[in-house]
């Protein structure tokens, strides 16, 4: 099977701050990327997508940033609230003849009250 | 937004037994859905892309005739694990494509195979 990595980094922010979450991409013909929620036991859930002609995109409270020099995707929460502990995954559209998506390794954070 | 359910969401079973489970696209239809395997603390591991009407597409490394795929129609795809073991424990996760925006997933169905 497919996948990007097998670590689970982790970041902690202060309640009411703002926390970036960073990705880096291997494939340069995806176009299409997404991030995605997964709190525990639960299925991932979309926050947020990007298509490869755009560099940035905002949504509520979430901002996402893509680099297609560097390969490289953010994700940014304003105001940073105790809800938003979970996992983040990036993800990505290979462009294949069934758009496969192709998760990231993941970024658990944790909100300190 | 677009749903997805799978059931069951947890499911025991002993070693040697199949389990099926089954994914659903609830007010959609889907034509191409995929199954996503994870172990705790890992990320989503692509297993195989399931083909309404067609054979199922597995990525490397993943056994088709351990994990059977059947697509039977545009809102329904199943995942039996056949002859479990434990090494088969883990959480299984459909998704689906809807209307070719955006991909959305079930809730996952955990299995734990003694």
């Amino acid at each position: 099977g497919e996948s990007v990595g097998l670590h689970l980094p982790t970041l902690s922010v202060q309640e009411g701050d703002n926390s970036i979450i960073n990705c880096a991409y291997s494939n340069s013909a995806s176009d299409y990327f997404i991030w995605y929620k997964q709190e525990s036991g639960k299925g991932p859930q979309f926050i947020i997508d990007i298509r490869s002609n755009m560099d940035k995109r905002q949504g509520q409270r979430v901002t996402v940033l893509l680099n297609k020099t560097v390969k490289h995707l953010s994700l940014q929460i304003a105001a940073t609230q105790p809800g938003d502990s979970a996992v983040y995954f990036c993800a990505e559209d290979r462009k294949t003849s069934y758009d496969k998506v192709i998760f990231g390794p993941g970024t658990s954070l944790s909100v300190i009250p | 937004g677009a749903v997805v359910s799978q059931h069951p969401s947890r499911v025991i079973c002993k070693s040697g037994t199949s389990v099926k489970i089954e994914c659903r696209s609830l007010d959609f239809q889907a034509t191409t859905m995929f199954w996503y395997r994870q172990f705790p603390k890992q990320s989503l591991m692509l297993m195989a892309t399931s083909n309404e009407g067609s054979k199922a597409t597995y990525e490397q490394g993943v056994e088709k005739d351990k994990f059977l795929i059947n697509h039977a129609s545009l809102t329904l795809s199943t995942l039996t694990v056949t002859s479990a073991h434990p090494e088969d424990s883990s959480f299984y996760i459909c998704s689906a494509w809807y209307q070719r925006e955006t991909q959305y997933f079930g809730p996952g169905t955990r299995l734990l195979v003694l």
